[in-house]
């Protein structure tokens, strides 16, 4: 079983407030990412990282942000909530070595902004 | 554009019964092929991987094909369980990405009946 971890699992705010979700990984993989999933729809990729001190956008436009100062944590913070940031945002971290590019999913945190 | 296509959208089975997956996929150049089983409120965990020279893998009463000439796949789930009930995605990695990029379909939303 993958060690990757995510919290809060549900979190419920109001709108405006900022907010964090935590992801850590203890497999000390280089590369992490972050999706957001609608319920019956694709996970679209949001951001990820290459190692400590590297961030990128990804396909789909996010107002939030990430920081990768530790190679096992990966926190995605968004500034201002607002009830289209209602969503599941799942963490996951892969290896550069394999060449499989295996990718494994922590248990997601399911935001409502109200 | 590279993507992944599942079919059907939704499935009802009976407990013990078994069923058949369908994933088509334009994704190139084409690395490998995973299928993973969702749970509701989860993450996805890894079912089977499959590389381009590979044209089956089981795991357990899952059984993954692979035809990389028409670029389809199925995941076959013989003697269902309850606990089978879960969306099952099908995910695709390009080799031409450092990224370690994965294309993901919308699942096949699976529900056994007792």
């Amino acid at each position: 079983e993958a060690d990757i971890y995510q919290t809060p699992r549900y979190l419920v705010i109001g709108t405006g407030k900022k907010i964090t979700l935590e992801c850590s990984q203890t497999m000390g993989h280089d590369k992490m990412y972050w999706y957001q999933q609608d319920p019956g729809m694709e996970l679209h990729l949001i951001h990820y990282s290459y190692g400590v001190n590297s961030t990128e956008k990804g396909d789909l436009s996010s107002e939030s942000t990430v920081s990768r100062i530790r190679t096992e944590h990966f926190p995605l913070t968004l500034e201002s909530a607002r009830p289209s940031h209602t969503s599941q945002y799942l963490c996951a971290s892969g290896s550069t070595s394999g060449g499989n590019n295996e990718q494994f999913f922590g248990p997601g945190t399911r935001l409502t902004v109200l | 554009k590279n993507q992944v296509e599942q079919s059907p959208q939704s499935l009802i089975i009976l407990e013990g019964k078994n069923c058949t997956l369908q994933c088509n996929y334009t994704v190139s150049p084409f690395s490998n092929l995973r299928w993973y089983k969702q749970d509701t409120g989860r993450g996805p965990v890894s079912l089977t991987i499959m590389t381009f020279s590979e044209n089956t893998k089981s795991n357990g009463r899952y059984t993954a094909t692979l035809d990389a000439d028409t670029k389809q796949s199925s995941l076959h789930i013989t003697a269902s369980q309850l606990s089978d009930s879960a969306s099952y995605i099908c995910v695709v990695s390009d080799r031409g990405s450092t990224l370690g990029r994965l294309y993901f379909g919308r699942g096949t939303q699976l529900t056994v009946w007792p």
